[in-house]
C-alpha cells in the first residue's frame, strides 16, 4: 500500500492554464504538507494543513491554493501557471508537525509549464 | 536564509570506497534528521539524531550529531551503487527544513 500518493506523476501544461495536483495519505497522520523542489535540488516549504486549517503559509504567490477536503487529503491547485512554476511539487504527512518520526513523501509531480 | 549548509555538494566515488558527508550550521537543533532521495522519488527518512555527541548506525551508515548540536555528519563504509542518491539533512522549524543537499554517485 502507497502510504502517500500523489497524481499525476508528470503535468506538462501551458502557460496560463490551471492545474491541480492531487494528494492522499492512508497513514492516519494528523498535518499534510507541500514542497517544491527546484532545479537545483533544493526542497522548500509551501503550506502545511492541520485538521483541515492553514498553519504556514511561505511567500508563495496566491496564484496557489492548497485544499483539503479532509485529513487524508491535501490538493494544490494553481492558477495562471507561469514558466517559473516548472518543478517538482511533493506532498507530505506526518504525525504532527514537531514529529520526530519524519515527514513521509509523495514520489513527486513533475510539473513542466511550457 | 537557509541554516543548513551541506558539502560537498556533488560526490562521485567509485564502488567500496568509503566517505563522509556533511551538514553544517552556526544554530543549535534539538534534533536533526537525515533523508536519502533517490532519482524519480521523494525523500525517504533514514535517521533521527538528538543528543549531542549521538551516533546512530544503519548497517554501512554512520550518523553523528555533533557535541554542541550544530553539526552533523553521514559516513558510508564500502558505498554501493545502490547508495546512489541526492542526502539531506533537515531540522524541523514547525515544518521540516531541509539543506541544499549532496548528491551522491556510485559508480560501478
Amino acid at each position: 500500500d502507497t502510504a502517500v500518493s500523489q497524481t499525476p506523476k508528470y503535468l506538462v501544461t501551458q502557460m496560463g492554464n490551471d492545474k491541480s495536483i492531487k494528494c492522499e495519505q492512508n497513514l492516519g497522520h494528523d498535518t499534510m504538507y507541500w514542497y517544491k523542489q527546484d532545479s537545483k535540488k533544493f526542497l522548500k516549504i509551501m503550506f502545511s494543513y492541520n485538521n483541515k486549517e492553514l498553519i504556514i503559509n511561505e511567500t508563495v504567490p496566491n496564484r496557489f491554493s492548497p485544499k483539503s477536503p479532509d485529513k487524508a487529503h491535501l490538493n494544490l491547485h494553481i492558477n495562471s501557471l507561469e514558466l517559473g512554476d516548472s518543478a517538482v511539487y511533493f506532498c507530505a504527512s506526518s504525525q504532527a508537525s514537531l514529529s520526530l518520526y519524519g515527514y513521509t513523501f509523495g514520489s513527486g509531480t513533475r510539473l513542466t509549464v511550457v | 536564509t537557509q541554516l543548513l549548509e551541506q558539502s560537498p555538494q556533488f560526490l562521485s566515488i567509485q564502488e567500496g570506497e568509503n566517505l563522509t558527508v556533511y551538514c553544517n550550521s552556526s544554530s543549535v537543533f534539538s534534533s536533526l534528521q537525515w533523508y536519502r532521495q533517490e532519482p524519480g522519488e521523494g525523500p525517504v527518512l533514514l535517521v533521527t539524531v538528538v543528543t549531542g555527541g549521538e551516533v546512530k548506525k544503519l548497517k554501512r551508515l554512520t550518523f553523528q550529531f555533533g557535541d554542541a548540536r550544530k553539526d552533523s555528519s553521514l559516513h558510508i563504509t564500502a558505498a554501493q551503487p545502490g547508495d546512489t542518491g541526492l542526502y539531506l539533512c533537515a531540522y524541523n522549524n514547525n515544518d521540516m527544513r531541509f539543506g541544499a543537499g549532496t548528491r551522491l554517485t556510485v559508480k560501478p
